[in-house]
């Protein structure tokens, strides 16, 4: 079975301050794993996306998120927030060989920006 | 191209009434899928398609129906609402299996 723990509901940080959301997962099967934002009242937009080739994956808007298969998790970076960050970000895996495109997500992470 | 479009934008319901959430999409996406989201919760499964006369059950399948006859349409049927299916409800499509899902602007629905 698979899943998802993103650590803290809600992160606030400083305008220009690092961003860290962080993620972890369990999978018994070689996983792809995704970051999705959520602006107010708008759908699930991709950040970036781990399907196996380089750890280390950049993303939109300056995120970048690097998958540690030794610790299971895909924490998301981004060198300096900006007030346009404030959003809800989900973590989402799905096994590698499961058929439906089937996403499991963890709960979620409110992501304030302070000026 | 239009993407993943969902309507109604929001709805309320009284307990007990029916009705469908529909979902087309115009990138001949093979598979759809229907997710609920609720405060906490994140996202969660309700049902999904691979392909055209095909679905299966996901996580939270129970007091909905669903049914693929088109590529492109991929309507969620709630028979008899509840207030627990109070929810706000997206609908996905990918191209092939595990990569990114493409998703629609969301339903917020009421049920009363």
């Amino acid at each position: 079975a698979q899943s998802v723990t993103q650590l803290g509901s809600h992160v606030s940080v400083s305008e220009g301050a690092l961003v860290l959301l962080r993620c972890n997962y369990s999978s018994s099967v070689p996983p792809y794993l995704f970051w999705y934002v959520q602006y107010p009242n708008q759908g699930l937009q991709l950040l970036l996306k781990y399907t196996s080739a380089a750890t280390l994956v950049k993303g939109i808007n300056g995120f970048e998120a690097e998958f540690k298969k030794s610790e299971t998790s895909f924490h998301l970076t981004k060198p300096s927030a900006h007030m346009s960050d404030a959003a809800e970000y989900f973590c989402a895996v799905s096994a590698r060989y499961n058929q439906g495109g089937k996403l499991i997500f963890g709960q979620g992470t409110e992501l304030s920006v302070k000026p | 191209n239009a993407g993943v479009t969902q309507t109604p934008k929001f709805q309320v319901l009284k307990t007990g009434q029916s009705m469908t959430l529909q979902c087309a999409q115009d990138m001949n996406h093979e598979y759809m899928s229907w997710y609920r989201q609720d405060p906490g919760m994140g996202l969660r499964l309700i049902h999904y398609s691979v392909g055209a006369g095909i679905t299966d059950q996901g996580e939270v399948p129970n007091g909905y129906n669903v049914s693929r006859s088109t590529t492109e349409d991929f309507p969620l049927r709630l028979l008899s609402a509840a207030p627990s299916q109070t929810s706000v409800y997206f609908c996905a499509s990918s191209y092939r299996r595990a990569t990114e899902a493409f998703f629609g602007q969301g339903t917020r629905l009421t049920v009363v």
